[in-house]
């Protein structure tokens, strides 16, 4: 496609159920972050992925949170045992070349923990 | 001190005035520096990028970067109430080995008619 697309675009779950949300790449990108952001706040890193390894996971909140790039191009992120803090929008960039090229943005994934 | 920081507004700007963003970095190594548009309810837009020192100009908007006084600024012209969002700025850092965007918390303008 010709920008980033995330699914789904909401997702509403129960307190301790599991999701995965997903993010499928601008075609070429070599490289993927995943952000979060509560309402009103700014942006909060997540993950990072050149390729298929992922080099930064240092934003990962906790061990609940965990994702995966498969053949370099579409990535996952599961979040398990889901708790309310989590509800937020998951935001997905991609860029072409490593950290620090400009990224571009999908749409997102607004996240509801009940 | 962090490593990237934005006033958080609101900057409140009325119709057709320059609206002047700002944002200040802590790495004197940074060599790229971006500013988004971030729409409520929307994610973020990347509408401009400048590495060298000095103005650089598209259309409405003016990036300016002052690497020696480690802040870098967006101006918008005859600003419109369409410009009304959040602003971010992001600055390349190298961290562990690899460069990677830090984003400052964001600006939010409203332009009022």
């Amino acid at each position: 496609g010709a920008g980033v697309s995330q699914s789904p675009s909401n997702k509403v779950t129960e307190k301790g159920k599991d999701v995965e949300l997903r993010c499928d790449p601008i075609s070429g990108h070599t490289a993927l972050y995943w952000y979060r952001q509560s309402l009103g706040q700014g942006l909060e890193f997540l993950i990072y992925f050149q390729g298929n390894s992922a080099p930064d996971k240092s934003g990962l909140p906790s061990d609940r949170f965990s994702a995966e790039r498969t053949g370099g191009s579409v990535s996952t992120l599961t979040i398990q045992r889901t708790q309310q803090e989590d509800s937020a929008v998951y935001l997905c960039a991609s860029s072409l070349g490593g950290g620090g090229s400009e990224q571009f943005f999908g749409p997102g994934t607004r996240l509801t923990v009940l | 001190q962090k490593e990237v920081e934005q006033n958080s507004g609101p900057l409140s700007v009325p119709e057709g005035a320059i609206a002047s963003l700002n944002c200040t970095y802590s790495d004197r190594g940074s060599q790229s520096f971006f500013w988004y548009r971030q729409y409520s309810g929307k994610s973020p837009e990347l509408i401009m990028f400048i590495y060298s020192n000095g103005d650089k100009e598209d259309g409405r908007f003016t990036a300016q970067l002052n690497k020696a006084s480690q802040y870098v600024s967006l101006l918008i012209r005859d600003s419109q109430p369409s410009d009304s969002a959040t602003y971010l700025c992001a600055v390349r850092v190298l961290s562990g080995g690899y460069n990677k965007l830090i984003f400052g918390a964001g600006t939010r303008l409203a332009v009022h008619p």
